[in-house]
């Protein structure tokens, strides 16, 4: 079946640092990633939608030069926590779409990638 | 704006017996489609089951089976013979855009947490 890994799985770092995180599609490529960020207890809020060699589309309300996404191949997507603060602390998942998908339901989800800030 | 609703924040099933998580959803598109996802503590988003608005039969894989009322405009997850491991959240989804408007971004609704005791 489709992998998506998400790297890395935690992550702790000290207030005002920048923090990657990278989503890889493991044995398909993905025309469309998608970043999700979880708060505890809450439910999956989109964050923006990354295409591979296009800007990403970023939802209302989520800062696009703190939240850098890069889409540089088909296989992966980076997330670019910028000037972390406390506040930015959550669980961040990617999901990526299949380039052969032919159903809508052809999208999967990576483990998810928690972060702390200190 | 599509929006999902799930009222039940957490529930309790014994062993064995069947589970009925609700999922509401309210949409002017006339094609669309319904997902349940379960998320263990771990954190994975897990594919449980589609259903799409066209669909004439509920959809149903192994234990899951949705109990689709296109006119109710609900879509409830059944759970039968439940299982220590199917302790989890669970969260119904649908697509942010009509289907073949070519976003595949998912809404989630709150989510509801089964605890199955032995």
């Amino acid at each position: 079946g489709a992998v998506v890994s998400q790297h890395p799985s935690w992550v702790i770092c000290k207030s005002g640092t920048s923090v990657k995180i990278e989503c890889r599609s493991l044995d398909f490529q993905a025309t469309t990633m998608f970043w999700y960020r979880q708060f505890p207890k809450q439910s999956l809020m989109l964050m923006a939608t990354s295409n591979e060699g296009s800007k990403a589309t970023y939802e209302q309300g989520v800062e696009k030069d703190k939240f850098l996404i890069n889409h540089a191949s088909l296989t992966l997507s980076t997330l670019t926590v910028t000037s972390a603060h406390p506040e930015d602390s959550s669980f961040y998942i990617c999901s990526a779409r299949e380039l052969a998908a032919t159903t809508f339901y052809e999208q999967y989800f990576g483990p998810g990638t928690r972060l702390t800030v200190t | 704006a599509q929006k999902i609703t799930q009222t039940q924040p957490g529930m309790f099933v014994q062993e064995k017996e069947a589970v009925t998580l609700d999922c509401t959803y309210d949409t002017s598109d006339q094609s669309y489609g319904l997902f349940w996802y379960k998320q263990p503590s771990s954190g994975e988003m897990i594919f449980l089951i589609y259903q799409g608005s066209y669909d004439e039969q509920n959809a149903t894989e192994g234990r899951y089976s949705l109990n689709f009322q296109k006119a109710r405009k609900s879509a409830n997850l059944v759970i039968s013979a439940s299982q220590l491991g199917d302790s989890a959240m669970y969260f119904c989804a649908m697509p942010a855009t009509p289907l073949g408007a070519g976003s595949y971004q998912l809404t989630f609704g709150k989510g509801t947490k089964l605890s199955v005791i032995p």
